[in-house]
């Protein structure tokens, strides 16, 4: 156990729709990764926060967003979904301080399946 | 930006034996790399790093080359079990800002 959580741990939703995806991440951690992963393909980042702020941004859709918030935990909106969108989501954690190379850690990802 | 490859995309080795993968990224100001090995439908899980001031390090089985001055380091994986079997992940980072991943490698350790 990685110590980030993700809620929920499955979603089947159909095309048209929203969804919001949960993440908390290890306790001290300040930074928050979104990551997409679609079937047998690599980590496609999507965004990072830290503590509140938006710190970098991938290959994000204008459909998707996302934000932190103060207790740190964080939310990915997902809205007018396609059936490309079906994908594994993770989220992943590292922790404070500028000068400090800390590990990220991921959790256990939302499956995401557009119908 | 920093763009990381990593090769090869797959490796079937016999049980018992080594396996090496590379990468190589693009910007020298990268100074952190980790490892990830994600299992099929699982998280990816982080199984070592090492920074811009090492050369190498070592875990049991499992180890990691760093060259700064020819922008790559590859995981080597010694006596494989078919346990090892997974997708591999490497990827960089500059200080303070995002990790980029390599395309992944997927490891079958045959019996």
């Amino acid at each position: 156990d990685s110590g980030v959580t993700q809620t929920p741990k499955h979603l089947i939703t159909a095309t048209g729709q929203r969804v919001t995806l949960r993440c908390s991440p290890r306790s001290g951690d300040l930074s928050v990764y979104w990551y997409q992963q679609s079937l047998d393909q690599g980590l496609q980042f999507l965004i990072q926060y830290y503590n509140g702020e938006e710190r970098a941004k991938g290959n994000i859709l204008e459909r998707f967003s996302a934000q932190q918030f103060p207790d740190l935990h964080s939310e990915l909106n997902l809205s007018s979904l396609e059936l490309g969108d079906s994908a594994l989501y993770f989220c992943a954690s590292s922790g404070q301080g500028s000068g400090i190379h800390n590990e990220q850690f991921f959790g256990p990802g939302t499956r995401l399946t557009v119908l | 930006g920093e763009n990381v490859e990593q090769h090869p995309s797959t490796l079937s080795v016999q049980e018992g034996d080594s396996a090496v993968i590379k990468c190589t990224y693009s910007d020298s100001a990268s100074n952190y790399f980790p490892w990830y090995k994600q299992e099929l439908g699982k998280r990816p899980q982080l199984i070592i790093d090492i920074r811009s001031n090492v050369g190498e390090k070592k875990d049991q089985r499992i180890a990691v080359t760093l060259n700064k001055t020819a922008k790559h380091f590859s995981l080597h994986i010694t006596e494989t079990q078919p346990e090892d079997s997974a997708v591999y992940f490497c990827a960089a980072r500059i200080q303070g800002q995002n990790f980029v991943f390599g395309p992944g490698t997927r490891l079958s350790v045959l019996p």
